[in-house]
């Protein structure tokens, strides 16, 4: 069965630091995705990053990067110059093919001003 | 609005009761989940619609919970005679569908109380 754990229930960063939240996942399938999502207060789902499981090179969105260890099964989210309207949830998924989505229990992460 | 909306938007109700949950998906996306996310949990996956069929119902809980999509558009998750642990948020998502894993795009969720 395919699992995503997060280890982390809780993170904090100064503004304008680095933060690194871990996620690892076990799966069967050989072609997969694996996506970060935010959750603000608003409950609103937003994608923040995803990475196809093919590619070699680490997936980029701005601010966003990640580290992904495919042998290890780690796909770790960094967070560069932390914003305040980046406090939020952050949840881990693994999807293949056109089927359901498997998340983590999330992270919740704050934002010192 | 391009995007997924759901209602209610909160639903208040009183154990024994049966509840309605709807959702729209964005137009044109042909794949539809419904997730169930508890209190400070993740998300739990519920059932996945490719059109009006439903080749994935393993995530429903119990036979209270059935749900049904028409026309390849809007879907709806029935819950009878709900119990009190059926309280969480109620997310949909919908996705072009298609070869490969596209994004799923989220509705903001039906809260769910019940008494």
């Amino acid at each position: 069965a395919q699992t995503v754990t997060q280890s982390q229930p809780e993170m904090s960063v100064q503004e304008a630091e680095t933060v690194t939240l871990s996620c690892t996942y076990d799966t069967s399938e050989s072609d997969y995705y694996l996506f970060w999502y935010k959750q603000p207060p608003s409950r609103q789902m937003i994608l923040v990053i995803r990475q196809e499981a093919y590619k070699q090179q680490n997936a980029t969105e701005n601010r966003f990067s990640v580290n992904f260890q495919k042998a290890a099964k780690s796909f770790s989210l960094k967070i560069s110059d932390s914003q305040l309207g980046d406090a939020a949830m952050y949840f881990c998924a693994h999807g293949w093919g056109a089927q359901k989505l498997v998340f983590g229990q999330g992270t919740r992460l704050t934002i010192n001003p | 609005g391009a995007g997924v909306s759901q209602s209610p938007s909160n639903k208040v109700t009183e154990k024994g009761k049966d509840v309605e949950l709807r959702c729209d998906p964005i137009s044109g996306h042909t794949a539809l989940y419904w997730y169930r996310q508890r209190l400070g949990q993740g998300l739990e996956f519920l059932i996945y619609f490719q059109g009006n069929s439903a080749p994935d119902k393993s995530g429903l809980p119990s036979d209270r919970f059935s749900a049904e999509r028409t026309g390849e558009s809007v879907s709806t998750l029935t819950i009878q005679r709900t119990q009190q642990e059926d309280s969480a948020v109620y997310l949909c998502a919908s996705s072009p569908g298609g070869s490969g894993h596209n994004e799923q795009f989220f509705g903001p969720g039906t809260r769910l109380t019940v008494l």
